[in-house]
């Protein structure tokens, strides 16, 4: 059964934390990425990667980082750098960069205390 | 800079009464347009890709269509479990990486 899987659901992180947000595919893509929705605006893309060992920042890098160690896994870490990090975070995947449908994973709600 | 401005924000309708979502958009060469639904608390679900004007695709009681400048998204005879927000979003030519999202329209269907 193939898909976008990631961990955990919700995520609650004291100010100064760093965290990190799971993102697992076994949908064979190539590529990965990361975006933040938050209430009532679209959808903001962090970072993405088109290959292992390769990752390029999106619209709103700043205070994240990410790896691509594995085609399988982007895991997206939240730094304490990350002034308002209290959002819902969606990783997607698609069969490479250049190809056009991402598929989503069911995010993860972070909520800074 | 690419842009997406969906309509209306909201919308309530009634069980078996069919409405049109809208979709304007400014991008600098249209690769493709694409429709997702999201339900709270989860991720966006993919519905349909459209490439170029006059295109048009149909799911169920969802139809998708694209003109130079906007597309819409028909729902016929929509039914309480189409009830869901719907996102469109555009990849312009010159940048593949990227999809440029709307803030969505928040669709209800009422019994």
């Amino acid at each position: 059964d193939g898909g976008i899987t990631q961990s955990p659901k919700y995520l609650f992180r004291k100010e100064g934390q760093n965290v990190t947000l799971s993102c697992e595919q076994n949908l064979n893509h190539d590529a990965m990425y990361w975006y933040r929705q938050d209430p009532g605006q679209g959808l903001r893309l962090i970072y993405y990667s088109q290959i292992v060992n390769d990752f390029q920042k999106g619209d709103i890098a700043e205070g994240y980082s990410v790896s691509r160690e594995k085609k399988e896994s982007f895991p997206l870490t939240v730094t304490s750098a990350q002034k308002n990090p209290t959002a819902f975070y969606l990783c997607a995947s698609s069969i490479r960069v250049s190809y056009n449908e991402q598929f989503f994973g069911p995010g993860t709600r972070l909520t800074v205390l | 800079e690419d842009q997406v401005t969906q309509s209306p924000e909201a919308l309530r309708l009634q069980e078996g009464e069919s409405s049109s979502l809208n979709c304007s958009y400014t991008v600098s060469g249209l690769r493709g347009l694409f429709w997702y639904r999201q339900d709270p608390g989860k991720g966006p679900e993919f519905l349909f890709t459209l490439y170029s004007a006059g295109e048009e695709k149909e799911k169920e009681r969802l139809k998708a269509t694209l003109t130079k400048k906007e597309s819409f998204l028909h729902i016929t005879a929509p039914k309480p479990e189409d009830s869901a927000t719907y996102l469109c979003a555009v990849q312009a030519g010159g940048s593949a990486r990227q999809l440029t999202f709307g803030s969505g329209t928040q669709l209800t269907v009422l019994p």
